[in-house]
């Protein structure tokens, strides 16, 4: 079966300081990758999704970006992070684009509080 | 821009009792996913609905695709505070060409004791 794992689980990190967070899939090939943020507990914002290695699309534009070095490894990072970067980072992983029924699976999630 | 409105924000109930969510917009979309997220970890998919009028169940849980697939309905049954959680509807853009999902901001259920 297929698993998402994301680390770390809790990160606070001083204004201005760089970012990686480490998201990577297993049991599947080739799966589409997606990070999204969600603030307060609300609904979720994509941020940027890859269907494939060195393939990046971004959604929103800030001064966070991602990284896909491996087929099932998926990086977001930031040179200098922001107050506005704090929130709950979540991975996701889907299996095809092109079904009507195509679902996402998402990771535990990566807690960061910026101060 | 597509958009999908939940509502209630938020809703408390007691044990026992059943509530509808529900979760609407104006474009349409070619499936629609329910997921129940709880506290610090990350959304599990509850169903997808893919054809109009679709009635799905999960034990308690009814999800209703709309006729003309531009909202649904999650109704639950006899709720227990298990079922206590955020209620996220996500919709996939109807002739996208790519998969990315619209989520919308999501239903707060606490379910009492």
């Amino acid at each position: 079966s297929q698993t998402i794992h994301q680390w770390p689980a809790t990160l606070v990190q001083p204004v201005g300081s760089p970012l990686s967070l480490e998201c990577t899939v297993e049991g599947t090939s080739n799966p589409n990758l997606y990070w999204y943020r969600q603030a307060a507990g609300r609904g979720l914002q994509l941020l940027f999704y890859s269907v494939g290695i060195g393939q990046i699309s971004s959604e929103v534009p800030q001064n966070l970006s991602a990284s896909r070095p491996q087929d099932r490894q998926f990086i977001l990072s930031s040179k200098k992070l922001l107050l506005s970067d704090s929130g709950f980072y979540l991975c996701a992983w889907s299996a095809d684009l092109s079904r009507a029924q195509e679902t996402q699976y998402f990771g535990p999630g990566t807690r960061l509080l910026v101060l | 821009t597509q958009l999908l409105e939940q509502s209630p924000q938020f809703l408390s109930i007691q044990e026992g009792e059943n509530l509808t969510v529900y979760c609407n917009s104006s474009s349409v979309f070619s499936s629609l996913q329910w997921y129940r997220q709880e506290p610090g970890e990350g959304p599990v998919l509850l169903v997808t609905v893919v054809t109009g009028g679709e009635v799905k169940k999960l034990k308690r849980l009814t999800f209703q695709f709309g006729d003309a697939r531009k909202d649904s309905s999650l109704h639950i049954t006899a709720a227990q505070t298990g079922d206590t959680g955020l209620y996220l509807c996500a919709g996939k853009d109807y002739g996208g060409s790519q998969g990315n999902l619209i989520f919308g901001k999501g239903t707060k259920l606490s379910v009492k004791p």
